[in-house]
């Protein structure tokens, strides 16, 4: 049973530059979460995406979008990216219950802009 | 407190030694709080979510507690061994939106 799985595994941009991360959530989960954690902090929320639609959403610009496929799979897409995006954008999945889920995590993309 | 807070930030032990953390988070308004134990180069993993004031819960040798009424809650590793060196995060949760702290660095030396 695969788990959580993100690509790429490292990234080099430049400022101004477009991203697009992806993630594959554990088979049979339906809710992709991605957070954003830079150096010496804990991972902060930027959004939730359940049904093909943006659920929750944290405190993060709207350079920050995604996007959910019918097969659950997810995409982080930040545009006119800043030195300040450099991080490690971890994506995490779960199944809709109505009741807190147990959140399982992939390994992680790591950003890096130049 | 307004946000989730760890302490202590780093933690150096030895092979044998019992330990705790503790992770303080917002009283009010509570709905969950999670448990994860993040080893370099791996995925974050989940160890508990607990909902109910006075939850305990156990894995192995790592067991927590949780106070929700103070706003707390403390992770215990009995006799640490090598492989419990990790990133121990807690995290408050809310249906899906994770608040973490900034979590407690184990290093257990052999």
């Amino acid at each position: 049973d695969a788990g959580v799985t993100q690509s790429p595994t490292h990234l080099i941009k430049t400022r101004g530059q477009q991203v697009t991360l992806r993630c594959s959530p554990k088979s049979g989960h339906d809710t992709v979460s991605w957070y954003q954690q830079a150096l010496g902090q804990g991972p902060q929320f930027i959004f939730q995406y359940y049904e093909e639609e943006e659920r929750q959403r944290g405190n993060f610009p709207d350079r920050f979008s995604g996007h959910q496929f019918p097969n659950y799979s997810s995409e982080l897409n930040v545009n006119a990216l800043w030195l300040g995006d450099s991080a490690l954008y971890l994506c995490a999945s779960s199944l809709f219950s109505g009741t807190e889920e147990t959140q399982y995590f992939g390994p992680g993309t790591r950003l890096l802009v130049l | 407190i307004l946000n989730v807070e760890q302490s202590p930030q780093s933690l150096h032990v030895q092979e044998g030694d019992s330990t705790n953390f503790t992770c303080s988070f917002p009283s009010s308004n509570f709905y969950a709080l999670h448990w994860y134990r993040w080893e370099t180069a791996k995925s974050p993993e989940a160890l508990f979510v607990m909902t109910l004031n006075g939850d305990e819960k156990k894995k192995g040798r790592i067991s927590a507690t949780l106070n929700t009424k103070e706003g707390y809650s403390y992770l215990y590793i009995k006799g640490s061994q090598p492989e419990d060196s990790a990133t121990y995060l807690c995290a408050s949760g809310n249906t899906g939106k994770l608040i973490f702290g900034q979590g407690t660095t184990l290093q257990v030396k052999p």
